[in-house]
């Protein structure tokens, strides 16, 4: 079974500043996606970014970027110039390219980010 | 507008009395399935949907039951709450063909408080 481990429980960063959100999963599948949610105050979940486990290229979303390991099983998320909005929990999650299986996302704890000014 | 509408936001209710959060989604989307949020355990899947008529247990399914009669709907049926089943709960659809990138589309929510 898929794991997804997030070990920043918190994490702080000054508005304007750079962060980077740690996640790590274990998984014997060569094909699959990866993403981040964001989840602010509002409790809805947004996604922010995806990556294609076949692909090399780090996927980016205007401020946001990941680095991809896949040797390392390695995927974490940067926020350049961070801002106010940007405080909420982050979730990083798996998902199998497979069919049957592929319904599930499976979900790290969390990073909850607080941006201070 | 594509989305997902999740029934109610907000639902406090006592031990034993069944209920249902409703979930629709009008995106045509064939999987559907629910999560539950719980402080330091983020999201685990409770049950999920392929199509219509086809759902299949995900990693805490007891105590809950799911229905697929129609595509478009993915209800959550508690049929005697309990207090541990306390918690935020989310409904998600997903088309899954190729090209779609694999995402999923949120509900925005239920709190259930079981008392």
């Amino acid at each position: 079974a898929q794991t997804v481990t997030q070990s920043q429980p918190e994490m702080s960063v000054q508005e304007a500043e750079t962060v980077t959100l740690s996640c790590t999963y274990d998984t014997s599948e060569s094909d699959y996606y990866l993403f981040w949610y964001k989840q602010p105050p509002s409790r809805q979940m947004i996604l922010v970014i995806r990556q294609e486990a076949y692909k090399q290229q780090n996927a980016t979303e205007n401020r946001f970027s990941v680095n991809f390991q896949k040797a390392a099983k390695s995927f974490s998320l940067k926020i350049s110039d961070s801002q106010l909005g940007d405080a909420a929990m982050y979730f990083c999650a798996y998902r199998s390219d497979r069919t049957g299986t592929a319904s599930k996302l499976t979900f790290g704890t969390g990073t909850r980010l607080q941006v201070t000014l | 507008e594509a989305q997902v509408t999740q029934n109610p936001r907000y639902l406090i209710t006592v031990t034993g009395k069944k209920l249902t959060v409703t979930c629709s989604q009008n995106m045509n989307h064939e999987y559907m399935s629910w999560y539950r949020q719980d402080p330091g355990l983020g999201l685990r899947q409770i049950y999920y949907s392929m199509n219509v008529e086809v759902t299949d247990k995900g990693d805490v399914p007891e105590g809950y039951k799911v229905s697929r009669k129609e595509k478009r709907n993915f209800p959550l049926i508690l049929e005697s709450p309990s207090p541990n089943q306390t918690s935020l709960y989310f409904c998600a659809s997903s088309l899954w063909a190729e090209g779609s990138l694999g995402g999923y589309t949120f509900g925005s929510g239920t709190r259930l408080t079981v008392v």
